[in-house]
């Protein structure tokens, strides 16, 4: 697609819920990240996908929190059990490797994720 | 790890004024640099970016930054701020080799609002 797509655009759960977020990179980027936006602070660093290697999950703040990436393609953000700490926007993006381009994010609009 | 600093949570500018949000930044050599602008419920888009060279980078509507070593600082400037300029900005850094250069770690923005 055009850009990075994210969806829902907006959640609303209970808290002990499961959660799923989708994200759908553009065509082409092998990379894939999720980062978290909660008020007040800047965008924390989740989770790394980069082709068929191993993803960096060494910003999922707890084993609550999962992710998959199917096909190279698409990916789901899992949040197990939520809280209502894990309120926030949860932002993904996407970008061509190697080099400098790593940095070549593109950003989807986010889902913004509400407990209750 | 590096680190951002925005010291600004918010600035407010009359439209036409000068504008100037400033980020510092910790690491240990000189690292790659973003600024990124988020309208409200949208993704997060690149202004501008330094990776070397001309420590004065040019970007998009009408931003520029100046990348200043001896300060650790990388601050935004635009001459004359239009209304539809009012966001939030955030400063970012990236490291440009080793395992994590894909890992963006960003400051906690600093909301700009204009004033007609």
């Amino acid at each position: 697609g055009a850009g990075v797509s994210q969806s829902p655009s907006n959640k609303v759960t209970e808290k002990g819920k499961d959660v799923e977020l989708r994200c759908d990179p553009i065509s082409g980027h092998t990379a894939l990240y999720w980062y978290r936006q909660s008020l007040g602070q800047g965008l924390e660093f989740l989770i790394y996908f980069q082709g068929n290697s191993a993803p960096d999950k060494s910003g999922l703040p707890s084993d609550r929190f999962s992710a998959e990436r199917t096909g190279g393609s698409v990916s789901t953000l899992t949040i197990q059990r939520t809280q209502q700490e894990d309120s926030a926007v949860y932002l993904c993006a996407s970008s061509f490797t190697p080099g400098r381009t790593n940095y070549g994010y593109t950003f989807g609009s986010g889902t913004r994720l509400t407990v209750v | 790890a590096q680190s951002v600093t925005q010291p600004d949570i918010h600035i407010t500018v009359s439209e036409g004024a000068s504008l100037e949000l400033r980020c510092n930044y910790s690491y240990g050599a000189t690292p790659y640099l973003f600024w990124y602008v988020q309208s409200p419920g949208q993704g997060l888009q690149l202004l501008l970016k330094y990776f070397s060279g001309d420590t004065l980078v040019q970007g998009i509507k009408g931003f520029e930054a100046e990348f200043k070593r001896s300060q650790s600082s990388f601050n935004l400037r635009k001459p004359s701020v239009h209304w539809s300029d009012a966001a939030e900005y955030f400063c970012a850094v990236g490291a440009p080799s080793g395992g994590s250069n894909y890992k963006l770690t960003f400051g906690k923005g600093t909301l700009l609002t204009v004033n007609p």
